[in-house]
């Protein structure tokens, strides 16, 4: 089975400038997630996402940050415009549909500097 | 709010010694409690989880971990450490009902020694 697949791997950018993330999740899996993991700490929630709507989006930037999941399968997460302070692993991950007792399948991640 | 601590940044132990990476969660209501862990240059890969039943679940790779609802706690536990446990441990917990977010700890590095 394919697993969690994320593009691009590593980003480095200017403060100010715009990028964004591509996730594609395990085939079958209702339910995305993007997660900010900055150095030192763990994931932390920005969106989830269920089939193509969002369940949850309290912890995500909306100044800055945006994501979308069109047709309920890839999703792309969008900084505009990036701060230093962005600078931090992107992680993707996707889970069956369910109350939250599935476990999630993780992406490798999208490394994010921001000079 | 909903939270979980992980007390410990780093265990070291020795190969062949039991190991325990420490976890303990605050929550309203009855958690769902998972451990996943990660290896470097790697994305996050699950473990083992708590739903509901008996408090001692069994995971991948050996390694397992106690629910004790009067303590909060969810430690990981294995019997003998290989050198090729070392990695990121994180735990996380989530609570069934509403939006269910996800909250992770801060990880743990585990470092075993030959």
């Amino acid at each position: 089975e394919a697993g969690v697949a994320q593009s691009p791997r590593y980003k480095i950018i200017e403060k100010r400038q715009s990028v964004a993330f591509w996730c594609n999740p395990i085939s079958g899996h209702a339910t995305l997630y993007w997660y900010q993991q900055i150095l030192g700490q763990g994931p932390k929630l920005l969106i989830q996402f269920q089939n193509n709507g969002v369940v949850d989006d309290s912890q995500l930037p909306k100044d800055r940050f945006s994501a979308e999941r069109l047709k309920g399968v890839d999703s792309t997460l969008k900084i505009q415009p990036a701060k230093l302070e962005d600078s931090a692993v992107y992680l993707c991950a996707s889970s069956l549909l369910g109350t939250g007792g599935n476990e999630q399948f993780f992406g490798p991640g999208t490394r994010l500097t921001v000079l | 709010a909903q939270s979980v601590a992980q007390p410990e940044d780093q265990v070291n132990v020795a190969e062949g010694n039991p190991l325990t990476v420490k976890c303990t969660y605050s929550v309203s209501g009855n958690p769902y409690l998972f451990w996943y862990v990660q290896y470097p240059n790697r994305g996050l890969q699950f473990l083992l989880k708590y739903i509901t039943g008996d408090n001692l679940v069994k995971g991948s790779y050996g390694f397992e971990a106690e629910f004790n609802k009067s303590q909060t706690s969810f430690h990981l536990k294995k019997p003998s450490a290989l050198v090729s446990d070392s990695a990121l441990y994180f735990c996380a917990v989530r609570v069934p009902g509403g939006s269910y977010i996800p909250t992770f700890g801060r990880g743990t590095s585990l470092i075993v020694h030959p």
